[in-house]
């Protein structure tokens, strides 16, 4: 079955940066792509990015530009978030996601990971 | 931007009966395969969010008959035709295959 299992982070500083990662297993790594949201305490849902495995192609919501870069390893079919400049709002669940990837763009979110708190704080 | 507007936000509902979800978009966007990429998703308190609904209609594997979901261009519905105890928790919509949009999510309860 399809599973995506994310890492522990815990408390960062701010203006320190984040790595998330998130190991997939069950299908095809590059077959699919990966995108990352975020949940702020109390709050919906907001929408990162996401990054074509098999492409290698990101497409990173505006908000985030210059401070997210979303890679993959296929190797070891994991995805991983890195996140710059941490601040006190960026506290939250990241959560990964598989999507479905055509020729330029990705879609259709099915199986999430678990979710990982990041809390920044000093 | 685009912005999905979902109503209500907070939906009591009595075990047994219907419940109905709305999803609005300000614009209607032109997706290159055809296809509008409007997805709902249930979320329970502590959990990560689960796909119920994909491309307005599509309900996915082991997802219960009484969930339905409809609509085009702008307006879209999710149905639940008999509310039970587990679907409470928030529910979302999204659409989006270049850059993706969340609505703001509405809260189910039981009454």
């Amino acid at each position: 079955q399809v599973q995506l299992v994310q890492s522990e982070v815990g408390v960062k500083k701010p203006g320190a940066s984040v790595r998330v990662s998130c190991k997939a297993s069950g299908y095809t790594f590059p077959s699919f792509g990966i995108t990352w949201v975020r949940q702020a305490p109390g709050q919906g849902l907001e929408w990162m990015g996401w990054i074509s495995a098999y492409t290698g192609n990101t497409n990173y919501a505006q908000r985030f530009q210059g401070r997210v870069t979303m890679t993959t390893e296929t190797s070891t079919s994991t995805a991983y978030m890195d996140l710059r400049s941490l601040r006190s709002d960026d506290t939250g669940i990241y959560y990964c996601a598989r999507v479905t990837c055509g020729s330029t763009s990705c879609y259709d979110l099915d199986y999430w990971g678990q979710g990982t708190l990041v809390t920044v704080s000093s | 931007d685009v912005v999905l507007t979902q109503s209500p936000l907070s939906l009591p509902v009595t075990l047994g009966q219907p419940a109905s979800i709305s999803c609005r978009s300000s614009q209607r966007l032109a997706y290159s395969d055809g296809n509008d990429h409007l997805n709902w998703f249930h979320q329970r308190p502590g959990q990560s969010p689960r796909r119920l609904i994909y491309k307005v209609s599509n309900r996915d594997s082991g997802v219960p008959d009484r969930f339905s979901g409809s609509g085009s261009g702008t307006d879209f519905t999710l149905k639940i035709s008999r509310v039970e105890a587990e679907d409470v928790g928030i529910y979302y919509c999204m659409h989006g295959t270049h850059w993706y949009t969340f609505g703001q999510g509405t809260k189910l309860e039981i009454k």
